[in-house]
């Protein structure tokens, strides 16, 4: 079936520096969400990436989605401490409207102030 | 958040007992689903629904059952509780248009 493979695992950063997690699907996908998770809370939407090559920024965030629709990234610029938490990506292949997301598996970020 | 609660929020229950969990909603959602979270494991779909009466199984859904007989309400049940099934478990909703999920607060189940 369909897998999402997202990495790293963990990501230990100073206050300041950068953060990028990755995303791989070994299909090509309809379109791929991120999500944040704060210690101790659910999963919140981010953004969806709908096109080949999309790129969107929130803020410090910036998203990318790969030219086969088959990666993606998130870039964090300069983080704060309030970054701390769990990103996940998710992805959508288009069977028929009822196919779920498949999710990957997390990247727990941590801010060292 | 989308109107979305759970119930009970935290539980702990003995081997070999049922569980039912309850997902509830407010805006007529049509497609909800269950995941579990474990450390290692991200978000693990066990059923989803797609509309009154409609399930599906997803990724782990071994050891449970769903059930919706109202739009609003899709309950999970374990049928004979595990230790192997002590996780945190959220409930979500597809909004529309998107198909971006939307998640409940979760609940905190542990089988002894």
């Amino acid at each position: 079936g369909q897998q999402v493979m997202q990495i790293p695992q963990y990501q230990h950063v100073q206050e300041g520096e950068d953060f990028t997690t990755y995303c791989n699907s070994s299909t090509t996908l309809s379109n791929i969400q991120w999500y944040k998770q704060r210690p101790g809370g659910h999963p919140v939407f981010l953004i969806q990436l709908v096109k080949s090559g999309e790129v969107k920024k929130q803020k410090r965030l910036t998203f990318q989605f790969g030219e086969a629709k088959k990666n993606s990234s998130l870039h964090i610029t300069a983080t704060q401490t309030t970054d701390v938490g769990t990103y996940f990506c998710a992805g959508a292949v288009f069977v028929t409207g009822n196919t779920p997301l498949v999710f990957g598996k997390g990247t727990r970020l941590s801010v060292i102030a | 958040d989308a109107g979305i609660t759970q119930s009970p929020r935290h539980k702990v229950t003995e081997t070999g007992t049922p569980v039912t969990l309850r997902c509830h909603q407010t805006e007529n959602h049509r497609y909800m689903y269950w995941y579990r979270q474990d450390p290692g494991h991200g978000l693990r779909l066990i059923h989803y629904s797609y509309g009154v009466k409609d399930t599906d199984k997803g990724e782990v859904s071994d050891g449970y059952s769903v059930s919706r007989s109202k739009t609003e309400d899709f309950l999970l049940t374990l049928e004979s509780a595990t230790s192997s099934q002590t996780s945190v478990y959220f409930c979500a909703i597809r909004g529309q248009p998107g198909n971006e999920q939307f998640f409940g607060p979760g609940t905190r189940l542990t089988v002894l």
